[in-house]
């Protein structure tokens, strides 16, 4: 069974440009998370969804971060304009269905803001 | 509000040893659940083992177990005859049940486990 995708692996823009991250769940997943983890923390929820709609973004930046889940299967964060402490590693989750269920994660996008 | 305390920045172990990692909670939700999560250099969050608020006994898998202690409020990861590839930061997580479905998980700050040789 293949894991949680994510595009890109890397990435380093200046700030005030824009940025987009890509995560693909696992097949069948229904609830899908996005979590940032800055250098040194744990990881922190920035949305969470079931299937296309979105169960809970109160700690989602909504000034300058979005996220979408179209389709209910791939989901797209996006920042901008991007600030310095916006560097972080951005993971995507996914779990089968929400409540019960273990969250698999992947292997993560590392951004860099100069 | 929930909150997970990891007290221990960084640990050095002997190979083949056992190693405890500390881990307290708090929360005002009676449902829950607890989860350890390794993280490689690589960065992936690997899962590890998880326990549920309710369950009468402490979770196994393999040689990792969870010593939960519910009135302590502590659930403490234990891995057994430690290995090199044991080398990571090891986070612990709560998922509450606030309402409404959202079940984002709580990480503590982590420790960093190293074994040595």
């Amino acid at each position: 069974e293949a894991g949680v995708a994510q595009s890109p692996r890397y990435k380093i823009i200046e700030k005030r440009q824009s940025v987009a991250f890509w995560c693909n769940p696992i097949s069948g997943h229904a609830t899908l998370y996005w979590y940032q983890q800055i250098l040194g923390q744990g990881p922190k929820l920035l949305i969470q969804f079931q299937n296309n709609g979105v169960v809970d973004d109160s700690q989602l930046p909504k000034d300058r971060f979005s996220a979408e889940r179209l389709k209910g299967v791939d989901s797209t964060l996006k920042i901008q304009p991007a600030k310095l402490e916006d560097s972080a590693v951005y993971l995507c989750a996914s779990s089968f269905q929400r409540l019960t269920d273990t969250q698999y994660f992947g292997p993560g996008t590392r951004l860099t803001v100069l | 509000a929930q909150k997970i305390t990891q007290t221990q920045p960084g640990m050095f172990v002997q190979e083949k040893e056992a190693v405890t990692l500390d881990c307290t909670y708090d929360t005002s939700d009676q449902s829950y659940g607890l989860f350890w999560y390794k993280q490689p250099s690589s960065g992936e969050m690997i899962f590890l083992i998880y326990q549920g608020s309710y369950d009468e006994q402490n979770a196994t898998e393999g040689r990792y177990s969870l010593n939960f202690q519910k009135a302590r409020k502590s659930a403490n990861l234990v891995i057994s005859a430690s290995q090199l590839g044991d080398s990571a930061m090891y986070f612990c997580a709560m998922r509450g049940y606030s309402g409404g479905g959202a079940d984002g998980l709580t990480f503590g700050k982590g420790t960093h486990l190293i074994i040595q040789p």
